[in-house]
């Protein structure tokens, strides 16, 4: 069964403070990686697609990289506006999509 | 552009009740989605609707329904609603079955007493 785990679980960084999110996963043939940003209350906001390892996308202050295993969401001198849950889901070869549970950033300024 | 829409937005139900939630996607999108996001958790996936066939479902009792209509808009059904299914259910639109770049909706909170 696929499997999507991140950490941590939260995170709270001061503003300029760069840090790394964290998204490992199983799965039996990997479609696309994915990862979402989400505020309080509302649905989650795509961000980026990654199908391969070594593929890197960026955004911003954002920038997801993928490996056989992992994927990293490295965010550069962060600001309290990038306060958010992060979320991490891939897609096996079936088209099914299994979402981590995600981590709460919290910015401080 | 309007984006995904849901209605409605909040919802109280008790025990035992049905309900009946509902989704536009966004012109032109004719794959809908269904996830259910409990607090604290990732969304896990419900149904997927194409051209008004179910195309996948998750790992969810039959008490969940959905269908698609002619202009795409969609409901999700849920029978004899228990505790467990208060959460925030959330629809996603996308042009086609590859979920690949979906929109999401903000959601429709349910709370089940």
């Amino acid at each position: 069964e696929d499997q999507v785990t991140q950490s941590p679980e939260a995170l709270r960084l001061q503003e300029g403070e760069s840090s790394s999110l964290n998204c490992s996963y199983t799965v039996s043939g990997l479609r696309g990686l994915f990862w979402y940003r989400q505020d309080p209350g509302k649905g989650p906001e795509f961000l980026f697609t990654l199908y391969s390892a070594g593929e890197e996308k960026e955004k911003e202050r954002l920038k997801a990289t993928l490996t056989k295993k992992e994927s990293f969401l490295h965010i550069t001198a962060p600001k309290p506006e990038d306060s958010a849950t992060y979320l991490c889901a891939v897609q096996d070869s079936q088209g099914d999509m299994r979402f981590g549970a995600g981590t709460r950033l919290t910015v401080k300024p | 552009d309007a984006g995904v829409t849901q209605s409605p937005t909040h919802l109280i139900k008790t025990r035992g009740q049905q309900v009946t939630l509902r989704c536009s996607p966004i012109s032109g999108h004719k794959s809908v989605s269904w996830y259910q996001q409990v607090l604290g958790q990732g969304p896990q996936f419900i149904f997927q609707y194409y051209e008004k066939e179910e195309r996948g479902r998750g790992n969810f009792p039959d008490r969940f329904s959905a269908r698609q209509f002619p202009n795409y808009s969609s409901e999700l059904n849920v029978n004899a609603l228990l505790l467990g299914d208060s959460a925030l259910y959330l629809c996603a639109s996308s042009l086609d079955t590859n979920q690949e770049t979906q929109y999401f909706g903000p959601g429709t909170r349910l709370l089940v007493l």
